[in-house]
């Protein structure tokens, strides 16, 4: 069955730190760049960052820059995401997302948007 | 960052009708881009890519046209199922950035 499943969330203090992971099965893996994409309770969906098939390549959006660190192990078909110095707007339901962009023989894709989506878990930033 | 604008924010629409969701981008995109499906409480479904591709699995009576700054989704025939929020998100920079959605009630 092809999912993903977030885990993680939790409540965290403003300063504070968490890490999510996000379990991928049933595609390869290790063959597709992975994003994270959260959303605030009640408002739309902001992307947060992307990751390349191999952890080559890695990009943020500004709102995280500098706090928010994307990786990766394909040896566990895991994606992860630690967030730093959180903010009480980094409160939402963040979501892991697969990137349907390909390889070739000798080059690969990125697509930018997402095919994949899984179920979210939420990250609630309190004192 | 390129700004995505939908219209109408939210609507009331009956079973059966045909209704147009619209995305405008603050700069031409070509057709790098998607529409997306939330239901409550449920994770974002891809409906359209490339602004016009039927992502696999999806109905026929969704469809996408458009391309530059200016794109529709149109559902032909609207079921309750359909009953939901839609996202437009443009990919033509490497940056995506969606729109501010648009909810589908029942009249």
């Amino acid at each position: 069955q092809v999912q993903l499943v977030e885990s993680g969330g939790g409540v965290v203090q403003p300063g504070g730190s968490l890490r999510l992971s996000c379990a991928a099965s049933g595609f390869t893996f290790s063959s597709y760049g992975m994003h994270w994409v959260r959303q605030a309770p009640g408002k739309g969906l902001e992307w947060v960052a992307f990751i390349r098939y191999d952890g080559s390549n890695k990009y943020y959006a500004d709102s995280v820059k500098g706090r928010f660190t994307i990786s990766r192990d394909n040896s566990k078909n895991t994606l992860y995401l630690q967030m730093n110095s959180l903010r009480a707007e980094d409160t939402a339901v963040y979501y892991c997302a697969k990137d349907p962009g390909y390889c070739s023989s000798t080059s690969c894709y990125v697509s930018w948007y997402f095919d994949l989506w899984g179920r979210g878990t939420l990250v609630t930033v309190s004192s | 960052a390129i700004r995505m604008t939908q219209s109408p924010s939210s609507f009331s629409a009956s079973t059966g009708d045909r209704v147009t969701i619209t995305c405008r981008a603050s700069q031409g995109i070509s057709s790098y881009l998607a529409w997306y499906q939330q239901k409550p409480g449920k994770a974002p479904k891809l409906l359209i890519y490339a602004a016009s591709t039927l992502q696999s699995g999806v109905p026929s009576r969704f469809s996408g046209s458009g391309s530059g700054t200016d794109f529709t989704l149109t559902i032909s025939c609207l079921q309750s199922e359909d009953f939901a929020t839609y996202y437009c998100q443009q990919y033509y920079s490497y940056l995506p950035t969606f729109g501010g959605g648009t909810k589908v009630e029942i009249k």
